[in-house]
């Protein structure tokens, strides 16, 4: 079946390094994979887009792969900041009867320290 | 431009109740998709709505239903609450490339 895995557990790093967040995916080649952002308690917002004949993605101090060959995307954000800190999501569509369905995996918590 | 509007920001019902969840997407989008998120399980699709018709379904109970009207707001419906169905229900709105979210409408059966 097809499925999402992120690092369930949370990633602390010092303030002004790099963090690289991972999402993986099975038995599936999506035509895109999106990352979003979610503060506790508040809806995801959506962050970058990356598209299956795209190798690298950036915007400001993130930046986003995306392997169809590993069936991998990471996820870096350069220079982070305590402001930083949330839970980050990848998301992919799936087919399901003949449309797509956006399909997120279950978060990787970030904790930058100052 | 407005965002993703959902009403109510927080509910709390008794087992057995009903309760309906409002949502007014972005202007001009037609397509709304509702999700529902718990700590164990994450976000959950329920389901999408695209100029009132329901394009795709989760896998959740027929206890959970919606709608979309017209002007493209978006209501969904669950009957005969369980304590399980305690979570933050949200609502996108979608454009070419991504979701808009709403913040959300916690629910909490007790």
């Amino acid at each position: 079946s097809q499925k999402i895995e992120q690092n369930s557990e949370a990633l602390n790093i010092q303030e002004g390094k790099t963090a690289t967040l991972t999402c993986n995916y099975t038995n599936y080649s999506p035509a895109y994979l999106q990352w979003y952002r979610q503060d506790p308690g508040r809806g995801p917002v959506f962050l970058l887009l990356i598209r299956e004949n795209e190798k690298e993605k950036r915007k400001e101090r993130l930046k986003v792969t995306f392997d169809t060959t590993l069936k991998q995307s990471l996820f870096h954000i350069t220079a982070s900041q305590p402001a930083d800190s949330a839970t980050y999501l990848c998301a992919l569509p799936m087919n399901s009867g003949g449309y797509q369905k956006v399909t997120f995996g279950t978060g990787t918590k970030l904790q930058v320290i100052p | 431009k407005a965002g993703v509007t959902q009403t109510p920001r927080y509910l709390i019902k008794t087992r057995g109740q009903q309760v309906t969840l409002s949502c007014s997407p972005i202007s001009g989008h037609r397509s709304v998709s509702w999700y529902q998120q718990t700590p164990g399980q994450g976000l959950q699709f329920l389901f999408e709505y695209f100029s009132e018709t329901q394009r795709n379904k989760g896998n959740f109970p027929g206890r959970f239903s919606g709608r979309q009207f017209s002007n493209s707001r978006s209501e969904m419906n669950v009957s005969t609450l369980e304590l399980g169905d305690s979570a933050l229900y949200l609502c996108a709105s979608s454009f070419d490339g991504g979701y808009t979210f709403g913040s959300g409408t916690r629910l909490t059966v007790v």
